[in-house]
């Protein structure tokens, strides 16, 4: 059974560009969570995903958005980008149904903001 | 509000000593608690997890952890450091509120295995 699968491995950009990164679950997984982890500053939450409807964001600014697909990929969007937005980002997913916790994690993006 | 503290940024053990990762956690309910390891260019796995039942979870590649409410701790242990167990390591507590939900993760540990 594949994993969950992230693309492009790297990417680079300079400030004021757009990134997208993508993400496929596990089939069978509804559940799409992406992260943010940024040097020194751990795991942050940025977006997560259920039956192609956004259920929760953490605290990042509205330049940081997102769509699931009907086939429960999932894509992260960065405009406008700056500096500190370098950092790997982490796709995760998980089966639907509010009790099942196990998630598992992508390799992630890493982007250089340039 | 929930939050995960992991004291220690980094630790050094040597090979064959104790492992011992400190995570405490704050939550105005019970929470589920994780443990995940990230290899270098790899990606999160889970070590283990705590929901509900016996306090003391053993997981993957001799790892354990044991909950404890009234400290509202959730150490990482391993009795014998092997060189493989070089990684960061994230505590993890999740909270239910309603239909939204949500993995809170600690800054991580790094741990390095001397020789």
């Amino acid at each position: 059974e594949a994993g969950v699968t992230q693309s492009p491995t790297h990417l680079i950009k300079t400030r004021g560009q757009q990134a997208t990164l993508r993400c496929s679950p596990i089939s069978g997984h509804t559940s799409v969570y992406w992260y943010q982890q940024a040097l020194g500053l751990g795991l942050q939450f940025l977006l997560w995903y259920d039956e192609g409807e956004e259920r929760n964001r953490g605290n990042f600014p509205p330049r940081f958005s997102g769509r699931q697909f009907p086939n429960y990929s999932s894509e992260l969007n960065v405009n406008a980008l700056e500096l500190e937005d370098s950092a790997l980002y982490l796709c995760a997913s998980r089966r639907g149904g509010i009790r099942n916790e196990k998630l598992f994690f992508g390799s992630g993006t890493q982007l250089s903001v340039l | 509000a929930q939050s995960v503290t992991q004291l220690g940024s980094h630790v050094s053990v040597s090979e064959g000593a104790l492992v011992l990762l400190r995570c405490n956690y704050s939550s105005s309910v019970p929470p589920y608690l994780f443990w995940y390891v990230q290899y270098p260019n790899q990606g999160l796995q889970l070590l283990l997890k705590y929901t509900t039942g016996a306090t003391l979870v053993k997981g993957i590649n001799g790892f354990e952890a044991e909950f404890k409410k009234s400290e509202t701790s959730f150490h990482l242990t391993k009795p014998s450091a092997h060189m493989s167990d070089a990684a960061e390591y994230f505590c993890a507590v999740s909270l239910f509120s309603g239909s939204a939900r949500q993995l809170t993760f600690g800054s991580g540990t790094q741990l390095t295995v001397l020789p």
